[in-house]
């Protein structure tokens, strides 16, 4: 099976910055990853597929990057509903897998 | 609108069985790949299973299989999870999940065909299942 890591597992940050949430594969899965964002009590929502084509509607200040192992989701200029838990999950091969979540908490 | 509407949680005993549904509506049900993802209290995210278009084709994860079943009724637009021999670390939120797309390929190491998933564009609500005596 495909595993995945992330890091940093939470980070704390004000509205305005910019983070970066790194995903880490344990085998090239060329660019099948996509990213989700899960705010407390709701089901998770794709915003980023393929490792950077955005999801419809979700804003540009989303950005994924990456191909092979590594791979990096960027909020810029952070907003108070980006407050929550992001996923990376690989689309590479059977068992799909997600890695465990970033929490992105207000500083 | 495109909608995933959950049922058929609750409470039930170990070793027992449960049958979770999620009913479809806004799309053409029978044209796209249809997931299970579950999430333990607190926990992260974990797929379960996965059907095909047609149902002719479904993947589990190790850690339910043989166990529970994922299968599909496109004529009612209704995707199941039939769980049986249910154990304490069962208890999650188990979400239905769409495929948006997937990308056939010839595995040469495996020589035989495979898919790549772009991801799970529409989630239902979630329906709990607590595993307890």
């Amino acid at each position: 099976d495909i595993q995945l890591t992330q890091s940093p597992s939470s980070l704390s940050a004000s509205v305005g910055d910019t983070v970066t949430i790194t995903c880490r594969t344990s085998q090239s899965i060329n660019i099948y990853l996509n990213w989700y964002q899960q705010r407390p009590g709701k089901a998770p929502k794709r915003l980023i597929y393929v490792a950077s084509s955005l999801e419809g509607g979700v804003p540009a200040r989303f950005r994924g990057s990456g191909s092979g192992t590594d791979f990096t989701l960027t909020i810029h200029s952070l907003q108070p509903e980006d407050f929550a838990t992001y996923y990376c999950q690989q689309g590479y091969r059977s068992p799909l897998t997600f890695g465990p979540g970033t929490k992105v908490e207000i500083k | 609108q495109v909608q995933l509407v959950q049922s058929g949680g609750g409470v039930v005993q170990p070793g027992r069985s449960l049958r979770l549904s999620c009913e479809v509506s806004g799309f053409t049900f029978g044209s796209y790949v249809m997931h299970w993802v579950r999430q333990a209290p607190g926990k992260g995210l974990e797929w379960v299973a996965l059907i095909w278009h047609d149902g002719s084709v479904t993947y589990s994860a190790d850690s339910v299989k043989g166990r529970f079943t994922i299968s599909r009724d496109n004529s009612k637009n209704m995707l199941y999870l039939q769980m049986n021999s249910l154990r304490a670390d069962d208890t999650a939120l188990y979400y239905c999940a769409r495929e948006e797309r997937t990308l056939g390929y010839y595995d040469t190491s495996t020589g035989s065909n495979s898919f790549y998933f772009y991801g799970m564009d529409v989630w239902g609500q979630g329906t709990t299942v607590i595993v307890s005596s």
